[in-house]
């Protein structure tokens, strides 16, 4: 079946830093990507869907500025958290639409903390 | 905003079917309805999707009502890992309406 790796699957992290999530789809090609944030027992928040070659579409009161989204791939997203702050530390998640089989593909996580 | 609502937990013997409910009253007519379980501190796992008829895999089978305003998803022999949180899903086919939202799902726990 569809595989969708994400990395790192935890960092640590100092405030004002940044920090690159990676999510690469192993095995088919995806035009379409998500990132979903996700904070202890609550439920999968969608933070962008992310296209190919074009420009992320953010959630309502997600900050383009500072969660830069890059999908220069058919393969690779990358979530970039800039100027971190310990209100960031958070599950980052991500998926991956597969249009052939039509299923979404789920990494398996990045736990942020920012210190 | 997500368009289902799900009871807030469940619980059944292993070993016994697991019927999970889910209300989707105003899905439209090319809307799907996803399953997906997460365990905690992982990312979601697909389980099944269905769009008028009934499914079934090797995790689990769909029962879609003939109105489609609600479904439920059944795991014919619970074990203790199935022990998760089960998210019902209403996606759009293109567009914005493509991306899964989540809800708040339901708390399955499979006891001894």
């Amino acid at each position: 079946g569809a595989v969708v790796s994400q990395h790192p699957s935890w960092v640590i992290c100092k405030s004002g830093t940044s920090v690159k999530i990676e999510c690469r789809s192993l095995d088919f090609q995806a035009t379409t990507m998500f990132w979903y944030r996700q904070f202890p027992k609550q439920s999968l928040m969608l933070m962008a869907t992310s296209n190919e070659g074009s420009k992320a579409t953010y959630e309502q009161g997600v900050e383009k500025d500072k969660f830069l989204i890059n999908h220069a791939s058919l393969t690779l997203s990358t979530l970039t958290v800039t100027s971190a702050h310990p209100e960031d530390s958070s599950f980052y998640i991500c998926s991956a639409r597969d249009t052939i089989r039509e299923s979404y593909t789920f990494g398996s996580g990045t736990r942020l903390t920012v210190v | 905003d997500a368009k289902t609502t799900q009871p807030t937990s469940m619980d059944c013997a292993e070993g016994r079917a697991a019927n999970l409910p889910c209300n989707h009253s105003t899905i439209s007519g090319n809307e799907y309805v996803y399953w997906y379980r997460q365990i905690h501190s992982q990312g979601p796992q697909y389980i099944i999707h269905g769009l008028k008829n009934n499914e079934t895999n090797e995790m689990a089978s769909l029962i879609i009502t003939e109105d489609r305003k609600s479904s439920t998803l059944i795991l014919p022999h619970a074990t203790l890992r199935d022990t998760a949180v089960y998210y019902c899903i209403v996606r759009g086919y293109t567009g914005a309406n493509s991306k899964l939202t989540f809800g708040k799902g339901i708390t399955l726990s499979v006891r001894p």
